[in-house]
Protein backbone atom coordinates (compact mmCIF):
# COMPACT_ATOMS: atom_id res chain seq x y z
CA UNK A 1 0.00 0.00 0.00
CA UNK A 2 0.95 3.57 0.05
CA UNK A 3 2.81 5.02 2.58
CA UNK A 4 5.28 7.91 3.69
CA UNK A 5 8.41 8.25 5.33
CA UNK A 6 9.28 11.40 6.78
CA UNK A 7 13.10 12.62 8.66
CA UNK A 8 13.05 11.71 12.12
CA UNK A 9 13.23 14.43 14.77
CA UNK A 10 13.09 16.55 16.30
CA UNK A 11 14.94 19.20 15.11
CA UNK A 12 16.41 22.29 16.94
CA UNK A 13 16.97 24.82 15.06
CA UNK A 14 18.24 28.87 15.60
CA UNK A 15 16.19 31.70 14.38
CA UNK A 16 17.00 32.59 10.69
CA UNK A 17 18.90 29.53 9.95
CA UNK A 18 17.82 27.20 6.83
CA UNK A 19 15.15 24.42 7.49
CA UNK A 20 14.84 20.83 5.44
CA UNK A 21 12.48 18.34 6.41
CA UNK A 22 12.82 15.11 4.18
CA UNK A 23 9.84 13.13 3.18
CA UNK A 24 9.91 10.28 0.64
CA UNK A 25 6.72 8.61 -0.10
CA UNK A 26 5.71 4.92 -1.84
CA UNK A 27 2.37 5.16 -3.52
CA UNK A 28 0.75 3.70 -7.43
CA UNK A 29 0.34 6.61 -9.44
CA UNK A 30 1.30 10.34 -8.32
CA UNK A 31 -0.87 11.56 -5.95
CA UNK A 32 -1.24 14.85 -4.65
CA UNK A 33 1.27 15.62 -1.87
CA UNK A 34 0.60 17.43 1.40
CA UNK A 35 2.34 18.98 3.98
CA UNK A 36 0.00 19.71 7.58
CA UNK A 37 1.32 21.60 10.58
CA UNK A 38 0.33 21.82 13.89
CA UNK A 39 1.10 24.62 15.95
CA UNK A 40 1.42 23.73 20.06
CA UNK A 41 -2.47 23.52 20.94
CA UNK A 42 -4.36 23.66 17.78
CA UNK A 43 -5.89 21.48 14.93
CA UNK A 44 -3.85 20.22 12.05
CA UNK A 45 -4.12 22.93 8.92
CA UNK A 46 -2.91 22.76 5.29
CA UNK A 47 0.74 24.06 5.28
CA UNK A 48 0.88 23.49 1.15
CA UNK A 49 0.43 20.79 -1.55
CA UNK A 50 1.29 19.95 -5.00
CA UNK A 51 -1.35 17.99 -7.18
CA UNK A 52 1.27 16.65 -10.02
CA UNK A 53 5.38 16.06 -10.64
CA UNK A 54 7.56 19.46 -10.67
CA UNK A 55 4.81 21.23 -8.71
CA UNK A 56 6.14 23.62 -5.83
CA UNK A 57 3.90 24.29 -2.77
CA UNK A 58 4.61 27.48 -1.24
CA UNK A 59 3.28 29.06 1.60
CA UNK A 60 4.34 30.97 4.45
CA UNK A 61 8.27 31.14 3.13
CA UNK A 62 7.72 27.08 3.22
CA UNK A 63 8.35 25.54 0.10
CA UNK A 64 8.15 21.62 -1.33
CA UNK A 65 8.86 20.52 -4.75
CA UNK A 66 7.09 17.14 -5.91
CA UNK A 67 9.86 14.93 -7.39
CA UNK A 68 8.96 11.73 -8.98
CA UNK A 69 12.15 10.97 -9.87
CA UNK A 70 13.35 10.79 -6.47
CA UNK A 71 9.55 9.86 -4.89
CA UNK A 72 10.34 12.77 -2.66
CA UNK A 73 8.29 16.43 -1.18
CA UNK A 74 11.04 17.78 0.84
CA UNK A 75 10.04 21.07 3.53
CA UNK A 76 12.04 23.80 3.02
CA UNK A 77 12.60 27.40 4.41
CA UNK A 78 15.07 29.26 4.27
CA UNK A 79 14.81 31.96 7.50
CA UNK A 80 12.79 30.20 10.61
CA UNK A 81 10.82 31.74 13.11
CA UNK A 82 10.30 30.85 16.78
CA UNK A 83 6.40 30.88 15.64
CA UNK A 84 7.37 28.63 13.07
CA UNK A 85 7.89 25.69 15.97
CA UNK A 86 5.19 23.02 15.56
CA UNK A 87 4.85 18.96 14.42
CA UNK A 88 4.99 19.11 10.57
CA UNK A 89 3.71 16.09 8.38
CA UNK A 90 3.96 14.93 5.27
CA UNK A 91 1.24 13.22 3.58
CA UNK A 92 -0.52 11.85 0.05
CA UNK A 93 -4.21 11.76 -0.44
CA UNK A 94 -5.13 7.97 -0.96
CA UNK A 95 -8.35 7.44 -2.45
CA UNK A 96 -10.67 8.92 -4.30
CA UNK A 97 -12.28 10.37 -1.40
CA UNK A 98 -9.55 12.68 -0.07
CA UNK A 99 -8.15 9.87 2.87
CA UNK A 100 -4.83 10.93 3.69
CA UNK A 101 -2.03 8.88 4.57
CA UNK A 102 0.26 10.66 6.90
CA UNK A 103 4.36 10.25 7.66
CA UNK A 104 5.49 9.87 11.36
CA UNK A 105 5.77 13.89 11.87
CA UNK A 106 8.64 16.08 12.83
CA UNK A 107 8.89 18.19 16.07
CA UNK A 108 10.79 21.40 14.76
CA UNK A 109 11.44 23.93 17.77
CA UNK A 110 12.88 26.86 16.54
CA UNK A 111 15.05 29.22 19.54
CA UNK A 112 15.83 32.79 19.76
CA UNK B 1 -19.94 26.40 12.77
CA UNK B 2 -16.25 28.15 11.65
CA UNK B 3 -14.17 25.26 12.30
CA UNK B 4 -14.37 21.65 13.33
CA UNK B 5 -15.52 21.34 17.00
CA UNK B 6 -14.65 18.30 19.04
CA UNK B 7 -15.79 16.87 22.48
CA UNK B 8 -14.59 16.54 25.01
CA UNK B 9 -10.94 18.03 24.64
CA UNK B 10 -9.39 15.86 27.38
CA UNK B 11 -11.37 12.32 29.08
CA UNK B 12 -9.66 10.51 31.61
CA UNK B 13 -11.07 6.95 32.03
CA UNK B 14 -10.66 3.86 34.21
CA UNK B 15 -10.01 0.78 31.95
CA UNK B 16 -13.09 -1.18 30.64
CA UNK B 17 -14.93 1.61 30.88
CA UNK B 18 -16.73 3.38 27.64
CA UNK B 19 -16.15 6.34 25.71
CA UNK B 20 -17.56 8.77 23.60
CA UNK B 21 -16.02 11.28 21.27
CA UNK B 22 -17.65 14.01 19.21
CA UNK B 23 -17.50 15.82 16.47
CA UNK B 24 -18.83 18.75 15.01
CA UNK B 25 -17.36 19.17 11.27
CA UNK B 26 -17.57 22.75 9.25
CA UNK B 27 -21.22 22.92 8.32
CA UNK B 28 -21.70 21.48 4.69
CA UNK B 29 -19.00 19.44 4.72
CA UNK B 30 -19.91 15.96 3.34
CA UNK B 31 -16.62 14.15 4.27
CA UNK B 32 -16.18 13.71 7.74
CA UNK B 33 -12.53 11.59 8.73
CA UNK B 34 -11.23 10.27 12.15
CA UNK B 35 -7.81 9.88 12.80
CA UNK B 36 -6.05 8.62 15.99
CA UNK B 37 -2.37 10.44 16.96
CA UNK B 38 -0.26 8.27 19.15
CA UNK B 39 3.31 8.67 19.81
CA UNK B 40 5.63 6.28 17.85
CA UNK B 41 2.81 5.78 15.85
CA UNK B 42 1.94 8.87 13.93
CA UNK B 43 -1.51 9.63 12.41
CA UNK B 44 -3.39 6.46 11.80
CA UNK B 45 -6.48 6.60 9.93
CA UNK B 46 -9.52 5.05 11.28
CA UNK B 47 -12.99 5.84 9.97
CA UNK B 48 -13.79 7.92 6.84
CA UNK B 49 -17.63 9.05 6.66
CA UNK B 50 -19.61 10.14 3.43
CA UNK B 51 -22.94 11.47 4.35
CA UNK B 52 -24.18 9.28 7.25
CA UNK B 53 -22.52 6.14 4.95
CA UNK B 54 -19.27 4.97 6.21
CA UNK B 55 -17.38 3.15 3.25
CA UNK B 56 -14.09 2.92 4.18
CA UNK B 57 -14.42 1.94 8.42
CA UNK B 58 -10.84 -0.20 7.26
CA UNK B 59 -8.44 1.29 10.73
CA UNK B 60 -10.97 0.89 13.12
CA UNK B 61 -8.11 -1.12 15.66
CA UNK B 62 -10.79 -3.83 16.69
CA UNK B 63 -14.40 -4.44 17.17
CA UNK B 64 -14.34 -2.32 20.65
CA UNK B 65 -14.39 0.67 18.29
CA UNK B 66 -17.53 2.35 16.46
CA UNK B 67 -18.88 5.63 14.96
CA UNK B 68 -21.95 6.61 13.16
CA UNK B 69 -22.68 9.74 12.02
CA UNK B 70 -26.50 11.59 11.83
CA UNK B 71 -27.74 14.28 9.77
CA UNK B 72 -25.03 14.41 7.59
CA UNK B 73 -23.27 16.13 10.24
CA UNK B 74 -22.22 15.15 14.21
CA UNK B 75 -20.25 12.56 14.61
CA UNK B 76 -19.57 10.16 18.00
CA UNK B 77 -16.70 7.79 17.79
CA UNK B 78 -17.31 5.09 21.18
CA UNK B 79 -14.96 2.70 22.17
CA UNK B 80 -16.32 0.29 24.53
CA UNK B 81 -14.63 -1.62 27.21
CA UNK B 82 -11.32 1.12 27.24
CA UNK B 83 -7.39 -0.49 27.15
CA UNK B 84 -4.29 1.66 28.36
CA UNK B 85 -3.58 1.16 24.15
CA UNK B 86 -6.41 3.37 23.42
CA UNK B 87 -4.72 5.99 24.96
CA UNK B 88 -3.92 8.98 22.14
CA UNK B 89 -5.32 11.75 20.89
CA UNK B 90 -8.78 11.21 18.53
CA UNK B 91 -8.86 13.89 15.43
CA UNK B 92 -11.61 14.15 13.87
CA UNK B 93 -11.43 16.07 10.00
CA UNK B 94 -14.15 17.56 7.60
CA UNK B 95 -14.14 18.25 3.67
CA UNK B 96 -16.15 19.54 0.44
CA UNK B 97 -15.39 15.22 -0.28
CA UNK B 98 -13.34 14.78 -3.64
CA UNK B 99 -9.62 13.95 -3.65
CA UNK B 100 -8.85 17.30 -3.18
CA UNK B 101 -6.95 16.31 0.12
CA UNK B 102 -7.48 19.42 2.06
CA UNK B 103 -9.16 18.40 5.08
CA UNK B 104 -9.62 20.90 8.39
CA UNK B 105 -9.01 19.25 11.48
CA UNK B 106 -10.50 20.02 15.11
CA UNK B 107 -8.13 20.23 18.11
CA UNK B 108 -8.72 16.60 19.32
CA UNK B 109 -10.06 14.85 21.89
CA UNK B 110 -7.31 13.59 24.64
CA UNK B 111 -8.22 9.90 25.85
CA UNK B 112 -6.12 8.86 28.89
CA UNK B 113 -7.21 5.62 29.49
CA UNK B 114 -5.64 4.77 33.67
Amino acid sequence: GNSVTQMEGPVTLSEEAFLTINCTYTATGYPSLFWYVQYPGEGLQLLLKATKADDKGSNKGFEATYRKETTSFHLEKGSVQVSDSAVYFCALVDTSYGKLTFGQGTILTVHP
Amino acid sequence: GAGVSQSPSNKVTEKGKDVELRCDPISGHTALYWYRQSLGQGLEFLIYFQGNSAPDKSGLPSDRFSAERTGGSVSTLTIQRTQQEDSAVYLCASSQGGVSGELFFGEGSRLTVL
